[in-house]
């Protein structure tokens, strides 16, 4: 089985200042790695993704994901925060396997203050 | 409408009544999937659908929950007997099959809250 740790329910910060919202894994097989954004009254949407290859990873609206497999990682990041990334930001995890099941974390909400 | 369409949006019921949630998804997409969303947690995997078949039911809690796609594009979710417990946001997704890892499109869900 797989299980997702997302470190922070709530990651409060100003406009333009840096942000990274942290996503820790569990599993005895190689995953694949997904972060989604869930803004306000809108459905989930994929963010990044990392399925191989370089283990960083560029994703829409300026945001970027390292993936370390020594430290069962895949942290989001992103350099200067804007007031529309305000969300709900869900890590989540699949083994390639079982199809696009995806294990998801509990979820980040990050609130960009002006 | 071009992205996954849920209705209803909101659905209140009492205790013991029957429930139906219906997912339209979009157009081409052969894989189609439902998750549960409880107040403040992630999503969590209910079923998925390759076609017309389960392909895995894993998530389903107990057989109060059934869902079908008898035409391999809109499924329904269907709750018997419902409980408080079962109150979340079922969210419903689709991708064009299995292979396509991860590129799941989501609808915005419908809340069902259980008095």
């Amino acid at each position: 089985a797989q299980s997702v740790t997302q470190l922070d329910s709530q990651v409060p910060v100003f406009e333009e200042a840096p942000v990274e919202l942290r996503c820790n894994y569990s599993s005895s097989v190689s995953v694949y790695l997904f972060w989604y954004v869930q803004y306000p009254n809108q459905g989930l949407q994929l963010l990044l993704k990392y399925l191989s290859g370089s283990t960083l990873v560029k994703g829409i609206n300026g945001f970027e994901a390292e993936f370390n497999k020594s430290q069962t990682s895949f942290h989001l990041r992103k350099p200067s925060v804007h007031i529309s990334d305000t969300a709900e930001y869900f890590c989540a995890v699949s083994r390639g396997a079982a199809g696009n099941k995806l294990t998801f974390g509990g979820g980040t909400r990050v609130l960009v203050k002006p | 409408g071009a992205g996954v369409s849920q209705t209803p949006s909101n659905k209140v019921t009492e205790k013991g009544k029957y429930v139906e949630l219906r997912c339209d998804p979009i157009s081409g997409h052969t894989a189609l999937y439902w998750y549960r969303q409880s107040l403040g947690q992630g999503p969590e995997f209910l079923i998925y659908f390759q076609g017309t078949g389960a392909a895995d039911d894993s998530g389903l809690p107990n057989d109060r929950f059934f869902a079908v796609r008898p035409e391999g594009s809109v499924s329904t979710l269907k709750i018997q007997r419902t409980e408080r417990g079962d109150s979340a946001v079922y969210l419903c997704a689709s991708s064009l099959d299995v292979s396509n890892t991860g590129e799941l499109f989501f609808g915005e869900g419908s809340r069902l809250t259980v008095l």
